[in-house]
């Protein structure tokens, strides 16, 4: 089957400061979402990117289908982006296949 | 607030028992998807509805079943409970042709 792997598995920053999350995907991708799994388990989706780049606000993505990966940035973090960050590959009828995710802290 | 409305929020229960959890999705969306998210497996496709037919199927246990309504509420059964059964149990929502997925709040399964 599909196999998504998210790096680093964990990851802490200080308030104010950057990060590149990737995704790396083993098939080619109809459509790739990034989550975020708020600290009360919320699932949040954050852009819905199959490829090219999109940004909303802070947030930045980029996948390169031909690549098969996957980048989230995150700038000028706070502690709220605290959670896990999730990519999910659609492998027909929506149906999500999700990596392992990056467990992120962000302390003030 | 996502539009996805999951109840019970928590819910604990013995072993062997059996529990449903209920989804409303978004207003107009037609299609119902069940994922749970444990520590072990991670957050896996469970099953998918469209406009009350099983559309899709993934990782569902036997004593699991689900099914969506006329008014395209959904409801995922969970029977003879297991303590590998603890996990929390999403749904989510889609409208038809669309690409993206929203997700409810959740159902905590919490099994003794």
């Amino acid at each position: 089957g599909i196999q998504v792997e998210q790096s680093p598995p964990d990851l802490i920053l200080q308030e104010g400061a950057n990060s590149t999350l990737r995704c790396n995907f083993s098939d080619s991708v109809n459509n790739l979402q990034w989550f975020h799994q708020n600290p009360w388990g919320q699932l949040i989706n954050l852009f819905y990117i199959p490829s090219g780049t999109k940004q909303n606000g802070r947030l930045s993505a980029t996948t390169v289908a031909t690549e098969r990966y996957s980048l989230l940035y995150i700038s000028s973090s706070q502690t709220t982006d605290s959670g896990v960050y999730f990519c999910a590959l659609n492998t027909g009828f929506q149906k999500l296949v999700f990596g392992t995710g990056t467990r992120l802290l962000v302390s003030p | 607030d996502s539009g996805v409305t999951q109840t019970p929020k928590h819910l604990i229960t013995a072993t062997g028992q059996r529990v449903t959890l209920r989804c409303s999705p978004r207003s107009g969306d037609l299609s119902v998807y069940w994922y749970q998210q444990s520590l072990d497996q991670g957050l896996q496709f469970l099953i998918q509805y469209y406009n009350g037919e099983e559309r899709a199927k993934g990782n569902i246990l036997e004593r699991f079943s689900a099914q969506q309504f006329p008014d395209l509420h959904s409801e995922l059964n969970l029977s003879s409970l297991e303590l590998g059964d603890s996990a929390l149990y999403f749904c989510a929502s889609s409208r038809s042709g669309a690409n993206v997925l929203t997700f409810g709040a959740g159902s905590r399964l919490t099994v003794l």
